[in-house]
């Protein structure tokens, strides 16, 4: 079973555009959820993480908009940039307790910005 | 940062050979994580870690083990490599994750 749903499984942007990617989770228990990026070849590396207890948060280009009622979250890339092609991750975890740091993943979203 | 280093970036083992891949991490962190990364399956946790000589199963952990002798060591081992294991194998210390170590069995 599937607890974490991501959405598009790929995307295409234009230079400068907003790339919007899509996840919604099951587990009300989850607490903590970070998005990664990672590149062909490396491993993924945390980007942007957001906790319940805020609607938003922004760091940079990357915002994370997070929508407890409808268990839903997302990552929005402002002014994308052609760097930026990679595939994104959506995680949750816990966020407390033995299980605190076990994440459970969507299955990505490979994003590609072109010129 | 929290560094997080695996020994080997690419491997080449044969069907039936006993593999381990190692794992190291640098900021005295509690919680490890073994996962694999397939096309289309994205990331499936193998293994877990939550202390020294503890270790719990994750999702997928038929025909691997773990060792953790060392807080700052957690070792992934195939017991007898075979041709479906082969996949990019991902190291976790908390949230950081290691570089990977693409695995192909022959």
């Amino acid at each position: 079973q599937q607890q974490v749903k991501q959405s598009p499984q790929s995307l295409i942007v234009q230079k400068g555009g907003i790339s919007i990617i899509n996840c919604a989770y099951e587990n009300t228990a989850f607490d903590y959820f970070p998005w990664y990026q990672q590149f062909p070849g490396k491993g993924p590396a945390l980007l942007i993480a957001i906790r319940p207890d805020v609607s938003e948060k922004k760091e940079g280009r990357f915002t994370i908009s997070f929508n407890k009622s409808a268990k839903q979250f997302s990552l929005h890339i402002m002014d994308s940039q052609p760097g930026d092609s990679a595939t994104y991750f959506c995680a949750a975890s816990p966020g407390s307790g033995a299980g605190s740091y076990q994440l459970t993943f969507g299955k990505g979203t490979k994003l590609s910005v072109i010129p | 940062d929290v560094k997080v280093t695996q020994s080997s970036r690419y491997l080449v083992k044969r069907t039936g050979e006993k593999v381990f891949l190692e794992c190291v991490q640098d900021m005295d962190h509690e919680n490890m994580f073994w996962y694999r990364q397939d096309p289309g399956l994205g990331l499936r946790l193998i293994y877990f870690s939550y202390d020294v000589k503890m270790k719990e199963k994750g999702d997928i952990p038929e025909g691997y083990s773990v060792s953790r002798e060392k807080k700052e060591r957690f070792s992934l081992i195939l017991e007898s490599a075979s041709t479906n294991q082969t996949s990019m194998y991902l190291c976790a210390s908390s949230f950081t994750f290691g570089s990977g170590t693409r695995l192909t069995v022959v």
